[in-house]
């Protein structure tokens, strides 16, 4: 059974940091991992998405990295600003229709 | 561009009364579409999915259902609310069968109670 963990599940950093989330995952068996950003109380917003054969995505400050063979992906985000405050959830599909999604990491960038 | 509205965006029902939640996409023809719950500190949980009209898969045993009408409109519904449905639910849709991008609604708090 496929399992997604997210780490750290919250986080504070200063304005200016660069920063590193980490997620992980039990099966390599994926079709593709997808980083997703959810403001409060709203949808969630794809952010990149990265095949399973491709090693990484690129979206201005935004690089996803992906390790299918150790089962890790890490979203790394340059510059911080306050607007990037927001929850990132990382989700992994492993069939057609089927999206497995971590618990997210909740990110607070201070002014 | 393809869009994708969900409505209502918030509700408090009683215990044992019913709900729809409706959802429509915009701009694309015959995509999935997706019903996700949201618990508090959590992951999505998939509810249902659809890949056609009238064709409905259920991944989790509850007292919810879905219907898909028409081929971009998708309801999930109930007949009688329990506390423990109380969410945030989203619906989204895809296109194609595999290694797409996942596009979620603004989604619906419902409070049972």
């Amino acid at each position: 059974k496929q399992e997604v963990t997210q780490i750290p599940a919250a986080l504070s950093v200063p304005e200016g940091e660069n920063l590193v989330l980490n997620c992980s995952f039990t099966d390599s068996a994926i079709y593709n991992l997808q980083w997703f950003r959810q403001d409060p109380g709203k949808g969630l917003t794809s952010l990149l998405l990265i095949q399973s054969s491709q090693r990484e995505q690129t979206s201005g400050r935004l690089n996803a990295s992906l390790d299918k063979s150790s089962g890790r992906s890490t979203l790394y985000i340059a510059a911080s600003q306050p607007g990037d405050s927001a929850t990132y959830l990382c989700a992994v599909q492993i069939n057609g229709f089927k999206t497995i999604f971590g618990a997210g990491t909740r990110l607070f960038v201070k002014a | 561009s393809q869009t994708i509205h969900q409505w209502p965006a918030t509700l408090v029902q009683p215990v044992g009364s019913p709900l729809s939640l409706e959802c429509t996409v915009e701009g694309t023809s015959n995509p999935n579409l997706y019903w996700y719950r949201q618990a508090a500190g959590r992951g999505l949980q998939l509810l249902f999915y659809s890949v056609g009209i009238g064709q409905i898969s259920s991944e989790v045993p509850q007292n919810l259902s879905a219907s898909r009408p028409q081929d971009r409109q998708f309801i999930l519904s109930s007949k009688k609310l329990l506390l423990s449905d109380s969410g945030f639910y989203l619906c989204a849709w895809s296109w194609g069968n595999s290694g797409n991008t996942i596009y979620f609604g603004e989604g619906s708090w419902l409070t049972v109670v």
